[in-house]
């Protein structure tokens, strides 16, 4: 069974301390693994997509890689604008027609 | 890209009343539509997907249904709600490895 865990559930920076999140996947047929912000109330917006073991992508203070069990979101230098939940997701090539199957995320409070 | 509008934002209904949420896609057109629940503490929950006007699927059994009447509309219905139906309703369209999120709907059953 396709599952996704992320850890760790809760994680608490002062500004500026740098971190990661984990991510690790158990998937018959990797498509591509989705990084994703989610605030408060709001719906989640799209951070990354990433496809293969070794690839990167950066966005501002995010950086994601991704292994063949795993995904790190890196956070460097963090300002409490950053603090959200992330989730991360992963779609396989069988399914329900390119379903995402989601962790429950990391609630990251980022203290100035 | 895309952008997903969902309405309403929030929504108490009592128990038994019928229930209708919308959402409509722009900026693509054949979409992948998927209808998810989600609760504190236990992620996103896949509900309905649909890969064509009049094609549903459904995941889990339960008290609701969807409908695609229109390329881009997706509905999600129920004719009488139950206190378990309360949560956060999120409207996704995906193509390819391209996959967004509408702002949500709290619904509070009561």
């Amino acid at each position: 069974e396709d599952q996704v865990t992320q850890s760790p559930e809760a994680l608490r920076l002062q500004e500026g301390e740098s971190s990661s999140l984990n991510c690790s996947y158990t998937v018959s047929g990797l498509r591509g693994l989705f990084w994703y912000r989610q605030d408060p109330g709001k719906g989640p917006e799209f951070l990354f997509t990433l496809y293969s073991a070794g690839e990167e992508k950066e966005k501002e203070r995010l950086k994601a890689t991704l292994t063949k069990k795993e995904s790190f979101l890196h956070i460097t230098a963090p300002k409490p604008e950053d603090s959200a939940t992330y989730l991360c997701a992963v779609q396989n090539y069988g399914g329900s027609q390119g379903n995402l199957i989601f962790g429950k995320g990391t609630k990251l409070s980022v203290k100035p | 890209s895309q952008t997903i509008h969902q309405w309403p934002a929030t929504l108490v209904q009592p128990v038994g009343s019928p229930l209708s949420l919308e959402c409509t896609v722009e900026g693509t057109s054949n979409p992948n539509l998927y209808w998810y629940r989600q609760a504190a503490g236990r992620g996103l929950q896949l509900l309905f997907y649909s890969v064509g006007i009049g094609q549903i699927s459904s995941e889990v059994p339960q008290n609701l249904s969807a409908s695609r009447p229109q390329d881009r509309q997706f509905i999600l219905s129920s004719k009488k709600l139950l206190l378990s139906d309360s949560g956060f309703y999120l409207c996704a369209s995906v193509g390819g490895t391209e996959a967004f999120f509408g702002q949500g709907t709290r619904l509070t059953v009561v």
